[in-house]
């Protein structure tokens, strides 16, 4: 049963503290996205890749966030510095993506982040 | 961009009645329609989708129904049980340009034993 890795599971930090979570997409993969979920916000989107390149990061604040995939089998999302509204559950999901076909989304367990 | 508006926010109904959540979205480009559940803790799951292609989809007790006219979508849950408890996300995507997932804000349904 392939599924998406997200670590850490859970991350206290204090404020101005880097953060950096990762993800392990399913195997043979090429999209990856990186979503936010919050009690009041609900679920957003941050950013997303496909085939390791950035397509979008409209919903990530540049200022203090950052997404990147090194490699096909690794994402990683950071924040420096981490403020406590960050706190929230970031979840990553991976799909396989070609030409015009859409992607159904397997997202990992998340990382439930405490920003104190 | 997308918008996507879920109704209602909670559900409660007793096991054996069935549950209706329905959704509306904005951008008349969209044409894939997920539904994923999400337990206490858990990470959201696909249940069911639907493209725009087609009128309804069913999977045991769970089918999904589009109107893409009216730009509403809906999920039914038949003879529901306690297990069903959870909280269940519609969404949104288009072909053009972003291909991410525009979500709705969540049912809470909870089946009363």
């Amino acid at each position: 049963d392939a599924r998406v890795t997200q670590t850490p599971r859970h991350k206290v930090t204090e404020m101005g503290q880097e953060v950096t979570m990762r993800c392990q997409p399913i195997l043979g993969h090429n999209t990856v996205f990186w979503y936010r979920q919050t009690m009041m916000q609900g679920l957003e989107l941050l950013a997303y890749f496909r085939n390791r390149a950035p397509l979008d990061d409209s919903g990530m604040p540049k200022d203090r966030f950052s997404a990147e995939m090194p490699d096909a089998t690794l994402a990683t999302l950071k924040i420096q510095p981490s403020e406590p509204r960050d706190s929230a559950v970031y979840f990553c999901a991976s799909g396989l993506g070609a030409g015009t076909s859409v992607d159904i989304q397997y997202f990992g367990a998340g990382t439930r982040l405490s920003v104190l | 961009g997308e918008n996507v508006e879920q109704h209602p926010s909670t559900l409660s109904v007793q096991e054996g009645d069935s549950a209706v959540i329905k959704c509306t979205y904005s951008d008349s480009a969209s044409n894939y329609f997920p539904w994923y559940k999400q337990e206490l803790g858990k990470r959201p799951q696909l249940i069911i989708d639907i493209r725009s292609n087609v009128g309804e989809k069913k999977d045991q007790r769970i089918a999904v129904t589009l109107n893409k006219t009216a730009k509403h979508f809906s999920l039914h849950i038949t003879e529901t049980q306690p297990e069903d408890s959870a909280v269940y996300f519609c969404a949104a995507s288009t072909y053009t340009g972003r291909r991410a997932l525009t979500f709705g804000s969540g049912t809470r349904l909870q089946v009363q034993p």
